[in-house]
């Protein structure tokens, strides 16, 4: 499975942009990029997904490279709600490849300062 | 229902009793799995059912974990003389697996088990 790395832990303060990094330098040319948050005490959650072109929707926006091999998620503004662990993670489109399990590193730990 | 529904949230539970874990997931999601996570660990795939084919247990820690799906709705996680190390949080998800689906999982909000 292709993996990605994203750092332990990052620190913002409240109502300041937030741009967590992931890089995935093997992913193949039919893998999505996911995003998922997991607040305390409660299970992930979807955020965004992207494929080449950048994404926006109510959470959040992603930026992916040209190549391919990074992506940023960005919080436009981050909130005391946003402080969460936040998993980069690569999906096949449905039908290519088995790659139907989603499969959960270590994330980055958010921490959104008043 | 609007959402994956687990029960119970909470379930304490003695040294090699069995316990029964149930999930709801989303109506007309083919999907289910099973994951569960460890107290400051990350999630940990245990099980994937789709529809009517075999499911997927190559998580499953050991022969004292089982699950099955009834109908292809609800799912049911049965961890036979629970162990301490089994204490976590475990977590249910569903998804629509339709082809060209690129949309991820619904989570639950998982069932904390601690082992005593």
């Amino acid at each position: 499975d292709a993996k990605t790395t994203q750092p332990n832990s990052m620190e913002s303060n409240e109502e300041e942009p937030v741009h967590l990094p992931c890089n995935h330098s093997t992913i193949s040319g039919t893998d999505y990029i996911h995003w998922y948050r997991q607040l305390p005490s409660q299970g992930p959650e979807y955020v965004i997904h992207g494929l080449t072109s950048n994404v926006n929707n109510r959470m959040a926006s992603l930026a992916i490279a040209e190549d391919r091999k990074s992506s940023t998620l960005i919080l436009h503004r981050a909130t005391l709600r946003d402080a969460a662990v936040y998993y980069c993670i690569l999906r096949a489109v449905e039908g290519v490849g088995s790659n139907y399990k989603l499969t959960f590193g270590k994330g980055t730990l958010l921490t959104v300062n008043p | 229902g609007a959402g994956v529904s687990q029960s119970p949230s909470n379930k304490v539970t003695e040294k090699g009793k069995d316990v029964e874990l149930r999930c709801d997931p989303i109506s007309g999601h083919t999907a289910l799995y099973w994951y569960r996570q460890s107290l400051g660990q990350g999630l940990e795939f245990l099980i994937y059912f789709q529809g009517n084919s075999a499911p997927d247990k190559s998580g499953l820690p050991s022969d004292r974990f089982s699950a099955e799906r009834t109908g292809g709705s609800v799912s049911t996680l049965t961890i036979q003389r629970t162990q301490q190390e089994d204490s976590a949080v475990y977590l249910c998800a569903s998804s629509t697996r339709k082809a060209g689906d690129t949309y991820g999982y619904t989570f639950g909000s998982g069932t904390r088990l601690t082992v005593v």
